[in-house]
């Protein structure tokens, strides 16, 4: 049973440009949450899709933005980068809460991006 | 707005010795808990979770967490640390019904002495 993967694992970009970070959720799963977790913090949300639209976002600028596909994947953008946009970035899947499911998130091992 | 408070940044203990993590949360009722470990280089994994019933819940690993609501705290417990027990902690609430976004703590590095 393949789990939560992302690609790349690793990415070097320089300020202004514009990055581009893969999700495959678990099998099965239909939501997918990206989260930004800076160094020595814990993750931060940033955004959720279900059913192919984004349904919550966290407190992060419209830079960032997103898509999923009508496979359940994901991508997670961000334009004109920032030295502060260093971070890992980790994609978590799950299956639909506002359908009554209890599903804890199953996390990828994350996309670690470095902007210098 | 719900927070999460892991007041230990760092936590030393010594192999076969026990082990509890701080968890305090501020919500206005009780949300759903969870802890997660981190490896180097990993995402996150799930050890346990509560959401009703026995306020005691055992995970994996292990582990085991007590839900106390009058201390708004969910610490996470083992009784005896292997090495490879080495990694970071974060403890996450998530609101009942809804979205159910987790809000995760900033975490507790546990480092393991032989």
């Amino acid at each position: 049973d393949a789990g939560v993967t992302q690609s790349p694992t690793h990415l070097i970009k320089t300020r202004g440009q514009q990055v581009t970070l893969r999700c495959s959720p678990k099998s099965g799963h239909d939501t997918v949450s990206w989260y930004q977790q800076a160094l020595g913090q814990g993750p931060q949300f940033i955004f959720q899709y279900y059913e192919e639209e984004e349904r919550q976002r966290g407190n992060f600028p419209d830079r960032f933005s997103g898509h999923q596909f009508p496979n359940y994947s994901s991508e997670l953008n961000v334009n004109a980068l920032l030295l502060g946009d260093s971070a890992l970035y980790l994609c978590a899947s799950s299956l639909d809460p506002r359908q009554g499911y209890n599903s804890p998130l199953h996390f990828g091992n994350g996309t670690r991006l470095t902007v210098t | 707005a719900q927070s999460v408070t892991q007041p230990d940044i760092h936590i030393t203990v010594s192999e076969g010795a026990s082990l509890e993590l701080r968890c305090n949360y501020s919500y206005g009722a009780t949300p759903y808990l969870f802890w997660y470990v981190q490896s180097p280089g990993q995402g996150l994994q799930l050890l346990l979770k509560y959401f009703s019933g026995d306020t005691l819940v055992q995970g994996i690993k292990g582990f085991e967490a007590e839900f106390k609501r009058s201390q708004s705290s969910f610490n996470l417990r083992k009784p005896s640390v292997h090495w490879s027990d080495a990694a970071e902690y974060f403890c996450a609430v998530a609101p009942r019904g809804g979205s159910y976004i987790p809000t995760f703590g900033r975490g507790t590095s546990l480092i393991v002495h032989p």
